[in-house]
């Protein structure tokens, strides 16, 4: 069965600190997976995007990471600011017909001042 | 280009009425989703809509249905409202891209049913 589990389901940090958000996945096949930031009340918006061949990409203080081995990504935000506070969604995609992004749950990211 | 828009942004209806939210797709792109996030949630599928047919539905009703037009635009419509279709309803559209299918969503529609 295609599931992505997201871990921790809240965090909460000091504004300034760094943090990171994991991501594990069984979709298969595997064709790419995008974190999203999703705002309370508004629609999701993408930060990254990873196709199976890419390790690393970084989007400002925004870096994910892929491991297609383990099926592991993790998102990673340096010097954090208020307005980061928001929902991290992980997103996989599948290489198959139809409907085909099976959504994490999302990790609840406050930054207190 | 606007990205993808979606109207009302937000809605105010009774249980039983019916309701109709409306989604243009980002340019270049022709398959539309819509999805269902209640507070606190993730988003859960509706459906897909691609060259106008209902392409694949996750675990709704059949009061939910919907459609696409021939400019890739999209509607969702709800009958019989019940106090659980109260949500944030989000619409999707994906293109196909180089490195396989992004997904780009709208504003949403914030729906309350009294």
């Amino acid at each position: 069965k295609n599931q992505v589990e997201q871990s921790p389901q809240s965090l909460i940090i000091l504004e300034g600190k760094n943090c990171t958000l994991q991501c594990n996945y069984t979709v298969s096949p595997f064709s790419n997976l995008r974190w999203y930031k999703q705002d309370t009340g508004r629609g999701p918006v993408s930060l990254t995007i990873m196709t199976f061949s890419e390790n690393t990409k970084s989007n400002g203080r925004y870096t994910a990471t892929l491991d297609a081995d383990t099926k592991q990504s993790s998102l990673h935000i340096t010097a954090s600011q208020l307005s980061d506070s928001a929902s991290y969604i992980c997103v996989v995609s599948a290489r198959n017909y139809g409907q085909n992004f099976v959504f994490g749950p999302g990790t609840r990211l406050s930054v207190l001042p | 280009d606007a990205g993808v828009t979606q109207s009302p942004t937000h809605l105010i209806k009774t249980r039983g009425q019916q309701v109709t939210l409306r989604c243009s797709p980002k340019s270049g792109h022709d398959t539309v989703s819509w999805y269902q996030q209640a507070l606190g949630q993730g988003p859960q599928f509706i459906f897909q809509y691609y060259e106008e047919e209902e392409r694949q539905r996750g675990n709704f009703p059949d009061r939910f249905s919907g459609h696409q037009f021939p400019n890739y635009s999209s509607e969702l419509n709800v009958n019989a409202l019940l106090l659980g279709d109260s949500a944030l309803y989000l619409c999707a559209s994906s293109g196909k891209q180089r490195g396989g299918r992004e997904q780009f969503f709208g504003p949403g529609t914030r729906l309350t049913v009294l």
